[in-house]
């Protein structure tokens, strides 16, 4: 069963436009990761953030993360093109297996 | 990139024939995941090694699947018999270097087709 789950399935914004992306998840973690995944490919990791922290900054990428509301966000400012993908919320135990949720499509018009 | 490569990456078989995918990390590791991706369930974790060895292997759907990793070097997945049902993305993926916290690198994925 998915651990995580992504919202919305799928937003399509313009390039230049923010998107913001939702997970929600149902058991307590150590930490909670953000993956981007382009059509064929595999998953890339973006960003971290552990159960202690409630924002993070990685480029144009700020996650935050409510453990009271056991949720998270992925905002990406200025989007690209370029940043047209599938975006995973992923959550683990620490050291061991991830468990991914079921993802957002987020399609940037040029 | 950390280094995972898959084999094949695609693969179209009949039902009822064995499947054997492989995963091959450039860096050894100890510690590596299969995981399977499809529309209707999304990524589900199959099985991880940690020290070469089975720690989970819960997320294998049944005897049909097995999987291997006799070193740090190489894994397998196998599928025997294989049915439609099996078609899906199956990736591995393994933790970057010691001092990580927990992300991993995926490879490209072998995408498998049984009609």
């Amino acid at each position: 069963s998915q651990q995580g789950e992504e919202d919305p399935q799928a937003l399509s914004i313009q390039e230049g436009e923010n998107a913001t992306m939702n997970c929600s998840y149902k058991t307590s973690i150590n930490n909670l990761q953000w993956y981007r995944q382009n059509s064929g490919r595999g998953l890339v990791h973006l960003i971290l953030i552990r159960s202690n922290e409630r924002e993070k900054h990685s480029g144009r990428l700020r996650v935050t993360l409510d453990t009271s509301k056991k949720s998270s966000s992925l905002l990406i400012t200025a989007s690209r093109a370029a940043d047209t993908a599938s975006y995973f919320c992923a959550t683990g135990p620490g050291r061991r297996a991830l468990t991914f949720g079921s993802g957002t499509r987020l399609q940037v018009q040029p | 990139d950390a280094g995972v490569i898959q084999s094949p990456r695609h693969e179209v078989t009949e039902m009822g024939q064995e499947v054997t995918l492989r995963c091959k990390p450039i860096s050894g590791h100890n510690s590596l995941f299969w995981y399977r991706q499809t529309m209707m369930r999304g990524l589900e974790l199959l099985i991880y090694f940690n020290n070469n060895v089975p720690i989970d292997d819960s997320g294998m759907p049944e005897d049909r699947f097995s999987a291997k990793m006799p070193n740090a070097s190489f894994s397998t997945l196998k599928i025997q018999p294989s049915e439609p049902r099996d078609s899906a993305v199956y990736f591995c993926a393994i933790p970057p270097p010691p001092g990580n916290t927990g992300e991993l690198f995926f490879g490209e994925g072998s995408r498998l087709t049984v009609l």
